[in-house]
This record gives structure tokens, C-alpha cells and sequence, in this order.
């Protein structure tokens, strides 16, 4: 999506943390998703945000500001496992609430 | 099935050809999506369907793209004379909600990876 940015690629240390942030510009703003994709594999849901703030959920956690059109995704504790891609997604009334996808963020987490 | 199943999950075809992608979504889904996904890149809309009908198919490359689906079930993704831009992951989501209310999450298929030689 055009108008939804993510960093291309991220990489970072087995238990440490990181934070993937995504900005959208929208007109009508009716939610925001992460979703995590393993190569080769199908996305899979992590977070929904609608309203300002932190959802927290395990090891992961996704803050929203949607006056600064902003979110992250923050992972805590890395895992080998948690290499992936991660897809940020908004849902907004001038993207005719399709579920709009940035390009995703690679990320590599080293031992 | 428990989850959105996908076929083939893999497609060699040469250029010209015709592909049919297949996606049967979660029962009881109303809403199902259709999106690409080139190598590296990330997810493009391709067509949205309510029900069986497709109120938005503004992401569709060209007219040798079309895709029905028969009432809230089976969906095809037809690629007519195909070309090696087509080459690509088509992945199928479906969820339980419509869009414009309580946008629901989406349930993604595993793919279909078509290659055009």
C-alpha cells in the first residue's frame, strides 16, 4: 500500500527486544493489524488496534496514536523463531476498508 | 476444513496459458479476499467479495484477471494468457465480518504459487 510504511529490514539479538513501527496516512481510519509471515508460509494475525494505546499479548505487544497516524509492533524476549516477515495492515474508509498491507518488515534474529 | 484451503499450492504454466486458482474459505465467512505477493514484496489487493458478490475488484492488474464465487463458499481466481509478470504468490483470506463494521481478522490460505515460464 502506498501509503502505509514499514522499515524493509530489522535485525537484532535473541532475547533482546525490538520495535517495528509503521506510519499510514488515511482518510477514515477504521483499525490497523500486524500480521507475522514465516517464508513460505501463510500470514498469521497478531494484534488489532482501533483505539489509542497498548494491547499487550504475551511477548508481543502493538501501540496505536492515531492523531500521529503510528503504530509499532513490539517484540520482547526474542526467539530464533520470531524470524519473519511482519505486515503491517489498515483497514480505512478512503482504502474502501480493504484490509491495506505496507511491504512487510524482515526481520532477523541472530543467536 | 478447520482453516482457508488453497489449490494447487503450486502452478507451472507457460505464457499464454489460462490458470484457475481455487480458495475455499472458512465456513460461515462472509467476507473473502484475493491479494498477490511478488517475491520480497508485500501483499497487493486484488478482489474483495461479499457473499457472492465482488463489490470491489479495483485491484485487479487487468481484464485477463477475473474471479467468481458461488454463494458464500468456493472462490476461483481465473488468469487468462498468462504473462511471467504473473508469477507470483495468490493468497485467499476470508473473514467473518463485513468491512466497514467491526473489520474482523482475516484468515489467510498457504498460497498459490504460480510460475509463468
Amino acid at each position: 500500500g502506498q501509503n502505509i510504511d514499514q522499515p524493509t529490514e530489522m535485525t537484532a539479538t535473541e532475547g533482546a527486544i525490538v520495535q517495528i513501527n509503521c506510519t499510514y496516512q488515511t482518510s477514515g481510519f477504521n483499525g490497523l493489524f500486524w500480521y507475522q509471515q514465516h517464508a513460505g508460509e501463510a500470514p498469521t494475525f497478531l494484534s488489532y488496534n482501533v483505539l489509542d494505546g497498548l494491547e499487550e499479548k504475551g511477548r508481543f505487544s502493538s501501540f496505536l496514536s492515531r492523531s500521529k497516524g503510528y503504530s509499532y509492533l513490539l517484540l520482547k524476549e526474542l526467539q530464533m523463531k520470531d524470524s519473519a516477515s511482519y505486515l503491517c495492515a489498515v483497514s480505512a474508509w478512503d482504502l474502501s476498508y480493504i484490509p491495506t498491507f505496507g511491504r512487510g518488515t524482515s526481520l532477523i534474529v541472530h543467536p | 476444513g478447520a482453516g482457508v484451503s488453497q489449490s494447487p499450492s503450486n502452478k507451472v504454466t507457460e505464457k499464454g496459458k489460462d490458470v484457475e486458482l481455487r480458495c475455499d474459505p472458512i465456513s460461515g465467512h462472509t467476507a473473502l479476499y484475493w491479494y498477490r505477493q511478488r517475491l520480497g514484496q508485500g501483499l497487493e489487493f486484488l478482489i474483495y467479495f461479499q457473499g457472492n458478490s465482488a463489490p470491489d475488484k479495483s485491484g485487479l492488474p487487468s481484464d485477463r484477471f477475473s474471479a467468481e464465487r458461488t454463494g458464500e463458499s468456493v472462490s476461483t481466481l481465473t488468469i487468462q494468457r498468462t504473462q511471467q509478470e504473473d508469477s507470483a504468490v495468490y493468497l485467499c483470506a476470508s473473514s467473518r465480518w463485513a468491512r466497514g463494521l467491526d473489520t474482523g481478522e482475516l484468515f489467510f490460505g498457504e498460497g498459490s504459487r504460480l510460475t509463468v515460464l
